[in-house]
Order: C-alpha cells, then sequence, then structure tokens
C-alpha cells in the first residue's frame, strides 16, 4: 500500500518568515496530495491540495509543489503569522471517483514565534 | 449547510457499555468515513461508506460496528472497548463520481474515553 513521509516532525520559525513542509509517497499511481491544517482540539481542515496533472498550486500565502518524478510535494506558507501554528498533515491516495483512502503522512507541529 | 457535525462531543464509557456515535452531513456527498486519532499522530482511517454501503474495512475490530442508515447519516456502534481505544473519533465525508478527486471535509470529532 500506499507509504507518506513527512519531514521535519517539528517546526520553529519567526513570525514573517517562510516554512517549508516535506513529503515523499511511494505509489507512483497516487494523483491526489491534499494538505490539512490541524489546530489543538479541532478537526483537520484541507488548506490546500493538488492533482498530478500540475506541479504546483498557489492560494495567497500557501503553495504547493508536486514533482512526480520523485515522488515528494512540498507545502510552502510564506509571511507565517501566529494563527499558522498548528500541526500540518500531508496525504496521498490514488483518486478518481472521490471514495479513495487518503493515506497521512505522520504530521509537522509549526510554532510561529512573534 | 456546509458542514459535517458530530455527536456527542465526549464520551466516557465502561468496557462493558454499548453506546453510538453520530455524524451527520447535509452536503449530499455520498461518501462518508470514520477515523480513529490518537493524540501527536495522524488520523487512521477505519471505515469507508460509497453510496450507503461499506467499502473499505481496515480490519477494524469487530468491538466497532459501522452503520450508514441514510445518505446523510453515518454511526459508529460501540461495544466492549478497552482502554486502548480511547481516542478522538472523526466523521469526514466526500462527494463522489467520475473525476472527483476525494477532498474530504472533517467534523469536530468526538472525544472518547474508556474506562
Amino acid at each position: 500500500g500506499e507509504n507518506v513521509e513527512q519531514h521535519p516532525s517539528t517546526l520553529s520559525v519567526q513570525e514573517g518568515d517562510s516554512a517549508v513542509i516535506k513529503c515523499t509517497y511511494s505509489d507512483s499511481a497516487s494523483n491526489y496530495f491534499p494538505w490539512y491544517k490541524q489546530e489543538l482540539g479541532k478537526r483537520p481542515q484541507l488548506i490546500i491540495d493538488i492533482r498530478s496533472n500540475v506541479g504546483e498550486k498557489k492560494d495567497q500565502r500557501i503553495a504547493v509543489t508536486l514533482n512526480k518524478t520523485a515522488k515528494h510535494f512540498s507545502l510552502h506558507i510564506t509571511e507565517t503569522q501566529p494563527e499558522d501554528s498548528a500541526v500540518y498533515f500531508c496525504a496521498a491516495s490514488i483518486g478518481g471517483f472521490g471514495n479513495e483512502k487518503l493515506t497521512f503522512g505522520t504530521g509537522t507541529r509549526l510554532t510561529i514565534i512573534p | 449547510d456546509t458542514e459535517v457535525t458530530q455527536t456527542p462531543k465526549h464520551l466516557v464509557m465502561g468496557m462493558t457499555n454499548k453506546k453510538s456515535l453520530k455524524c451527520e452531513q447535509h452536503m449530499g456527498h455520498r461518501a462518508m468515513y470514520w477515523y480513529k486519532q490518537k493524540a501527536k499522530k495522524p488520523p487512521e482511517l477505519m471505515f469507508v461508506y460509497s453510496y450507503e454501503k461499506l467499502s473499505i474495512n481496515e480490519s477494524v475490530p469487530s468491538r466497532f460496528s459501522p452503520e450508514c442508515p441514510n445518505s446523510s447519516l453515518l454511526n459508529l456502534h460501540l461495544h466492549a472497548l478497552q482502554p486502548e481505544d480511547s481516542a478522538l473519533y472523526l466523521c469526514a465525508s466526500s462527494q463522489v463520481g467520475s473525476g472527483r478527486r476525494g477532498e474530504q471535509f472533517f467534523g469536530p470529532g468526538t472525544r472518547l474515553t474508556v474506562l
């Protein structure tokens, strides 16, 4: 089955700096890669996702890049703010119908230092 | 309504009790999921229902019994649980159909404690 590795497990950055979280996946058939943000005691919330026919996607301060050849994808957060502090999970699935299993990475605890 | 709701928010039960968790969505999604999440770990898939039929069971012990009575509701029946089953139980839903990418929307979860 699919295996997703995520690094780093913890990340602290100064407010205003950029943060980068990286994930690798094992199954070359995976074609859907979402990123979820989970604040303490809250539900995971989708912040951005990318499909394998796209190399990069951006939404305001958040961007995701995908390298299909190397089987890795990354989350980039620019101009970080205190409210960006949370645990971030990457995930991968072999999509196409919408009910496929998501395999999650182990998570990155991001702390923004004011 | 663009949210997934779950009840109860918290549940404490003994190992001999029978209880149920409830999940509801009114977004017209035809896939619904149960996840288990332990502290500082990612969500771990338990079950997937697609068009009200069980499509994935991740080898979950029989003390967890899912039920999908209609397209908006998902239940998880609990019986004879163990203390190690204490966790946050998350429900999620997604649209299905050809070309869908499987964006899953999560509920707030039920925090379960088994004594």
